[in-house]
């Protein structure tokens, strides 16, 4: 057990809809990363926040979002969604910012757009 | 831009044997190199990473990996595999010295155990 936990465990919902994916990070631990992880893309890393703020961005397509609030929990938010977005989204943290911290990742969110 | 490459998507191997799992990079600066375990159903676990230093990095559960500049690789090795290794392993690299520059995988080696 990481100490990182997500919720929901699965979510089956439509194209178009709107879903909202839970982060808890390890207890003090600072920042918190997004990752999307599917069979053709492989994982990729989405958006880092850190105290609150955003601190790095990566493939994160217009139609999603985050925010890290000030518990330190974190929501990832998908919209308008596609089949293409079906996908496991894992959620990790490390203690501060660094990348050369040690991330420890969540169990995932599997999301299965319909 | 950093990029990774692991050479070999399934590597199955007996069980008690050794094993290499390759990844070579790409990087016109330094880097930062790490290997992840995913086991089934579970998020991702650092086995161990290079920073600096030696180039001979020991990580949990018996593995460990060696930093090649010249060939740009990054391979993991374990000399006696058990079952319970059976899993996805990714490798990772980052720019150094950077700040947050954030981590980009490969695309994974599935690794499987045969008794």
């Amino acid at each position: 057990d990481s100490g990182v936990t997500q919720t929901p465990k699965h979510l089956i919902t439509a194209t178009g809809q709107r879903v909202t994916l839970r982060c808890s990070p390890r207890s003090g631990d600072l920042s918190v990363y997004w990752y999307q992880q599917s069979l053709d893309q492989g994982l990729q890393f989405l958006i880092q926040y850190y105290n609150g703020e955003e601190r790095a961005k990566g493939n994160i397509l217009e139609r999603f979002s985050a925010q890290q609030f000030p518990d330190l929990h974190s929501e990832l938010n998908l919209s308008s969604l596609e089949l293409g977005d079906s996908a496991l989204y894992f959620c990790a943290s490390s203690a501060e910012q660094e990348v050369w911290e040690t991330q420890y990742f969540g169990p995932g969110t599997r999301l299965l757009v319909l | 831009a950093q990029s990774v490459t692991q050479l070999d998507s399934q590597v199955p191997v007996f069980e008690e044997a050794p094993v290499e799992l390759r990844c070579n990079y790409s990087s016109s600066v330094s880097v930062y190199l790490f290997w992840y375990v995913q086991y089934p159903n579970q998020g991702l676990q650092l086995l161990l990473k290079y920073l600096s230093g030696s180039t001979l990095v020991k990580g949990i559960n018996g593995f460990e990996a060696e930093f090649n500049k010249s060939q740009t690789s990054f391979h993991l090795r374990k000399p006696s595999v058990h079952i319970s290794d059976t899993a996805e392993y990714f490798c990772a690299v980052s720019r150094a010295n950077s700040g947050n520059t954030p981590l980009v995988f490969g695309k994974g080696t599935r690794l499987s155990v045969i008794a």
